[in-house]
């Protein structure tokens, strides 16, 4: 079964850093294009960040200079690390597979379950 | 950046209802176009995908239609498990999502 299980959410004051990991199953991350997507409380869906199968690295602008995506292909699983924390970034991470139904297009499938960053003193 | 534009951005219906809901893009993305279902506390469940193309596992009251940047998802009759929040997402160029429509029980 293809699955994702994040972890690493908690509670940060706001300048602290955090690591989020993703760890996949039934599938190989470096193989892929993952990516972070993240949901403030009772807002919508923006995308954070992706790393191409090759190790390419891009960001919103958002988070640029701040946070850094990375993967472990020995332990098949993706992570975020998130620096000098804003109270804006409070919100659940989700990571999510980039799956491609053609040499451009793509939908994320499957999603993680979210983890919870709440970034407050 | 792309900019998508859901509307409506709420909607009261009923169960057996026919509901569409329409996303418009900033600039033309093609077909780049999918289409997921969230519920309260769960990861958003990829519906539709390249405007039209019906996920696996999906139900076919639902459907896509679109292209340039127009696009709609039509629920043909609503039964009690669709009421949740429906966000179209463009992959034509940065990932951009639109802001939700939420569907709700008349």
């Amino acid at each position: 079964e293809v699955q994702l299980v994040e972890s690493g959410g908690g509670l940060v004051q706001p300048g602290g850093s955090l690591r989020l990991s993703c760890a996949a199953s039934g599938f190989t991350v470096s193989s892929n294009y993952m990516s972070w997507v993240r949901q403030a409380p009772g807002k919508g869906l923006e995308w954070v960040s992706v790393i191409y199968s090759g190790g390419s690295t891009y960001y919103a602008d958002s988070v640029k200079g701040r946070f850094t995506i990375s993967r472990d292909n020995s332990k098949n699983t993706l992570y975020l690390q998130m620096n000098s924390l804003r109270a804006e970034d409070t919100a659940v991470y989700y990571c999510a597979r980039e799956d491609y139904y053609d040499s451009s297009g793509y939908s994320f499938d499957p999603w993680g379950q979210g983890t919870l960053v709440t970034v407050s003193s | 950046d792309i900019q998508m534009t859901q509307s409506p951005s709420s909607l009261s219906a009923s169960v057996g209802d026919r509901v569409t809901i329409t996303c418009r893009a900033s600039q033309s993305i093609s077909s780049y176009l999918n289409w997921y279902q969230q519920k309260p506390g769960k990861a958003p469940k990829l519906l539709i995908y390249a405007a039209s193309s019906l996920q696996s596992g999906v139900p076919s009251r639902f459907s896509g239609s679109g292209s340039g940047t127009d696009f709609t998802l039509t629920i043909s009759s609503l039964q009690p498990e669709d009421f949740a929040t429906y966000y179209c997402q463009q992959s034509y160029s940065v990932c951009t999502f639109g802001q939700g429509t939420k569907l709700e029980i008349k």
